[in-house]
C-alpha cells in the first residue's frame, strides 16, 4: 500500500544533541510538509517543500532545518534541541492539483533529556 | 484571528450514542476546501473526509456523517452509534486557496472519549 513513513516512531535525545528525523513517501507526491504537535494542541506547520522549492513558515525557529534529497525522502534536522522541541513531529504529503488532501505519516515522538 | 473553531474540547459518551462535533470556520477566499482528521492515542493523523467550497453535499459514510453548511460556515461531524475505537482527537481543519492549498489551519480538536 502507498503511504508515507516515519522513522524512528520514538526518538530520544540530549539536551543540544543533533537529532534528524526521516520521512519517506511511496505516494509519489511533490509536496512534502513536517508539522510540530505539542501536546494537547493542535498540529503546527514548520515548512513544505513544493517539489525542491523550500518554504519556511516565518515563525519555525532556525534551530529547524529540513532536507529533500529526492522526491520520496524528506528530513527534519534539529541542530541543537532544547527542552521546549519535546513534541510529536509528523510529516505530510500532498499530490499538488490532486485533491489537496495531505496525506500523514505515523509521527515521531520526539524526547530532549 | 482564529480561522477554524471547535468549541468543545472533550467530549464523553457512552457508547452507543451519537456524537456530534462542530466546527466554524472563517475565510474570505471563495475557493478553500475543508477536512476532518481523526488522531487515536498512536498519534497518527488520519484523513476522514474532504469537502471543496463549491460542494455543499452532506456525506455519509458507515457510522460517520457530515454536514456541510456555507450559509453558517459550519462543517458538523456526526458519529452515531458510537464505540470505543471512535476514541480519538478529531481535527477539522481548512486550506485556502489563497495559500496554495498549502497551509492547513486546524481548529484545536475535539478529544472524545468514549465509555463502555
Amino acid at each position: 500500500d502507498a503511504m508515507v513513513i516515519q522513522n524512528p516512531r520514538y526518538q530520544v535525545t540530549q539536551f543540544g544533541k543533533p537529532v534528524t528525523l526521516s520521512c519517506s513517501q511511496t505516494l509519489n507526491h511533490n509536496v512534502m510538509y513536517w508539522y510540530q504537535q505539542k501536546s494537547s494542541q493542535a498540529p503546527k506547520l514548520l515548512f513544505h517543500y513544493y517539489d525542491k522549492d523550500f518554504n519556511n513558515e516565518a515563525d519555525t525557529p532556525d534551530n529547524f532545518q529540513s532536507r529533500r534529497p529526492n522526491t520520496s525522502f524528506c528530513f527534519l534536522d534539529i541542530r541543537s534541541p532544547g527542552l521546549g522541541d519535546a513534541a510529536m513531529y509528523l510529516c505530510a504529503t500532498r499530490r499538488a492539483g490532486g485533491t489537496d488532501t495531505q496525506y500523514f505519516g505515523p509521527g515521531t515522538r520526539l524526547t530532549v533529556l | 484571528a482564529q480561522k477554524v473553531t471547535q468549541a468543545q474540547t472533550e467530549i464523553s459518551v457512552v457508547e452507543k450514542e451519537d456524537v456530534t462535533l462542530d466546527c466554524v470556520y472563517e475565510t474570505r477566499d471563495t475557493t478553500y476546501y475543508l477536512f476532518w482528521y481523526k488522531q487515536p492515542p498512536s498519534g497518527e493523523l488520519v484523513f476522514l473526509i474532504r469537502r471543496n467550497s463549491f460542494d455543499e453535499q452532506n456525506e455519509i459514510s458507515g457510522r460517520y456523517s457530515w454536514n456541510f453548511q456555507k450559509s453558517t460556515s459550519s462543517f458538523n461531524f456526526t458519529i452515531t452509534a458510537s464505540q470505543v475505537v471512535d476514541s480519538a482527537v478529531y481535527f477539522c481543519a481548512l486550506s485556502e486557496a489563497q495559500y496554495g492549498n498549502n497551509r492547513l489551519a486546524f481548529g484545536k480538536g475535539n478529544q472524545v472519549v468514549v465509555i463502555p
